[in-house]
């Protein structure tokens, strides 16, 4: 069974400081990660994926994660915020078992920048 | 076309009412997905397409809920007998293969009164 933990609901950082939203992940087979960003009305946006290559994924708008098996952790992280990064995240693993298609999200971490 | 097209973007029904969703995947993805997503939490997986065939249905809550993708391209997902649990927005995805990612669209705002 697949599933994913979004281990903080809130984060606020400073405009120009650095980022940390974190999640842990749980599969029985090597999982497929990503991570999804919403603003608010607006639909979900692919910000990066980890698909067994690197495990350090490079994604949009200067966002990385790192895929840590040991930990089971898949952290996204960018080393200065924008006003524009203000919106909800989700982070997101797939089985990579035979026909298993279905992505299971967390709860989702909403990130404030604050001027 | 270019992006993941779901209508309308809201439907307001009256409890008991049945209501359809539409989903105008990518033109050429494969794969077709239906996610529920309620005020405050994750997207939650209700069923999933290969082409035509309905290859999981396991998270669809009830039998009143029921998906379709009669050709391989446009899906819709029916609500019958709308009640207000069922208030949510519901996501369409759509993928080449599950590697590529996925494409959501914007999603459907179901306000059951």
């Amino acid at each position: 069974a697949q599933s994913v933990t979004q281990l903080d609901s809130h984060v606020s950082v400073s405009e120009g400081t650095p980022v940390l939203l974190r999640c842990n992940y749980s599969s029985s087979y090597s999982p497929s990660l990503f991570w999804y960003v919403q603003h608010p009305n607006k639909g979900l946006q692919l910000l990066l994926k980890y698909t067994s290559a690197a495990t350090l994924v490079k994604g949009i708008n200067g966002f990385e994660a790192e895929f840590k098996k040991s930990e089971t952790s898949f952290h996204l992280t960018k080393p200065s915020a924008h006003m524009s990064d203000a919106a909800e995240y989700f982070c997101v693993v797939r089985e990579a078992n035979f026909g298993n298609e279905k992505l299971t999200f967390g709860t989702g971490t909403r990130l404030t920048i604050i001027p | 076309g270019a992006g993941v097209s779901q209508s309308p973007r809201y439907k307001v029904a009256k409890r008991g009412q049945d209501v359809a969703l539409r989903c105008d995947p990518i033109s050429g993805h494969v794969s077709l997905f239906w996610y529920q997503q309620a005020l405050g939490q994750g997207p939650e997986f209700l069923t999933y397409f290969q082409n035509e065939a309905q290859l999981d249905k396991s998270g669809l809550p009830s039998d009143r809920f029921f998906a379709e993708r009669p050709e391989g391209s446009v899906s819709t997902l029916k609500i019958q007998r709308t009640q207000q649990e069922d208030s949510a927005v519901y996501l369409c995805a759509s993928s080449l293969t599950g590697a590529f990612g996925y494409t959501f669209g914007s999603g459907t705002r179901l306000t059951v009164v």
